[in-house]
């Protein structure tokens, strides 16, 4: 099955820094790529993806890359801000008719200091 | 999109009882995914809920110990039987569409004592 390591899993930033997270995947055949924000008390919340046709994907301050020949995917933040504080979740999995389940990556805290 | 309205948010509960916790979802959907999250930990899921056939587990989780219902497209409920201090987890319900974006309730976070 499809195995996903995330680095690192805790990151401390000043405010108006840069953050990047970044994870590798174990299955060829994942060809999505999420990227979740939870915050303390929530349900993971999407905030960016990427599927595997598309190399870069950039949401304002949020960006995302992808290498599939090396089978990792990155989250970059910009310009960070205290309300971007919270433990973010990479996933893979595969795309298509039906519905598949996503495999996480062990998460992220990010703490944004002001 | 999907909002799916997870109940009870947090509940305190004694050894050996059993919770259910419910999901309620604002549109139809094939599948429901149940998760756990141990404090400080990804995500791990428990079992996929088809409507109208049995729930599918993951290796480690049985049903036993997890029953599942699915009486529609709507609904679904995880009930977590003869609790131990070790269930003490947040659980999350979640859907997802074909390949959209997955969408989660809110966690229900339980304590065993």
């Amino acid at each position: 099955g499809e195995n996903v390591e995330q680095h690192p899993s805790t990151l401390s930033v000043q405010e108006g820094d840069s953050a990047v997270i970044k994870c590798t995947y174990s299955d060829s055949a994942s060809n999505y790529f999420p990227w979740y924000k939870q915050e303390l008390g929530k349900g993971p919340q999407l905030i960016i993806d990427i599927r595997s046709n598309v190399g870069e994907k950039k949401d304002q301050r949020i960006a995302v890359t992808l290498n599939k020949t090396a089978k990792h995917f990155s989250l970059h933040i910009t310009e960070t801000q205290p309300e971007d504080s919270a433990v973010y979740f990479c996933a893979a999995s595969l795309s298509g008719a039906g519905s598949y389940q996503l495999t996480f990556g062990k998460g992220t805290k990010l703490s944004v200091i002001p | 999109s999907a909002v799916i309205s997870q109940k009870p948010s947090r509940d305190i509960c004694q050894r050996g009882t059993s919770l259910t916790i419910q999901c309620q979802v604002d549109s139809q959907v094939t599948m429901m995914f149940w998760y756990r999250q141990q404090p400080g930990q990804s995500l791990t899921l428990i079992a996929t809920a088809n409507q109208g056939s049995e729930a599918t587990y993951e290796s480690g989780f049985v049903i036993d110990k997890f029953p599942i219902s699915r009486p529609n497209l709507t609904f679904s409920t995880l009930t977590v039987s003869n609790m131990s201090p070790e269930d003490s987890s947040i659980y999350l319900c979640s859907t997802r569409q074909g390949d959209t974006e997955a969408f989660f309730g809110q966690g229900t976070r339980l304590t065993v004592v």
